[in-house]
């Protein structure tokens, strides 16, 4: 089935750009979605389709696609944004969701 | 405005059973699939299944195939998810999550607050 690739850690320090990779095999043709998971909270989609946002999250939070990476941008790093983030796709040859192993997102 | 309240979190002794409940409310429950989600300590999210809002249908991750039984209560706005044969491994939050967007390309985009099940002799 269809496999997502995420690095276990990222870290920033505080105002600068944090990236997340997500790889997958022909990512580009999918739509992929991203979620922030803090501890004792449930998931929060911040991207979906790409690069789209949904109300409430902060501009800070960018998508982007091709080829065979999608990349989660966070800039201006806050304190707040350190959490594990989480890419996901629907695999249609399968009909279900694939989400990528996670990354922790460490502000220094 | 949409919720999903999930059911409060269970202790169960291994091999038996555990029912998860997750009450949606501000929308019909007719109109979008749920997902259920999980993840162990220290382990990432881990697909379980969905359950169609059309006509019931399910999809359960191999893994769990014999294990688990999604059901919605449409008089109740509730979606179920039964896990069986309970293992140390089953030891998890789960979470239920509601599909949106196209069809084959759905995301999540309200969550429960997950419910805490823990596998213990």
């Amino acid at each position: 089935s269809y496999v997502l690739t995420q690095p276990p850690s990222v870290s920033v320090p505080p105002g600068q750009t944090a990236r997340i990779p997500c790889g997958g095999n022909n990512i580009g043709s999918k739509s992929v979605h991203w979620y922030q998971l803090k501890p004792g909270q449930a998931p929060v989609v911040v991207v979906y389709d790409d690069s789209d946002r949904p109300s409430g999250i902060p501009e800070r939070f960018s998508g982007s696609n091709s080829g065979s990476t999608a990349t989660l941008t966070i800039s201006r790093v806050e304190a707040g944004d350190e959490a594990d983030y989480y890419c996901q796709v629907w695999d249609s040859s399968s009909d279900h969701p694939v989400f990528g192993g996670g990354t922790k997102l460490t502000v220094l | 405005q949409v919720q999903l309240v999930q059911s409060g979190p269970e202790v169960k002794k291994p091999g038996a059973s555990v029912k998860v409940s997750c009450k949606a409310s501000g929308y019909s429950i007719s109109t979008y699939g749920v997902t259920w989600v999980r993840q162990a300590p220290g382990q990432g999210l881990e697909w379980m299944g969905w359950i169609s809002s059309h006509n019931a249908n399910t999809n359960y991750a191999q893994k769990l195939q014999g294990r688990v039984t999604m059901t919605t209560d449409t008089s109740t706005s509730t979606t179920y998810m039964e896990l069986r044969s309970l293992r140390s491994d089953d030891t998890a939050f789960y979470y239920c999550a509601r599909h949106q967007g196209d069809y084959g390309d759905y995301y999540f985009d309200y969550w429960g607050q997950g419910t805490l099940v823990t596998v213990s002799s």
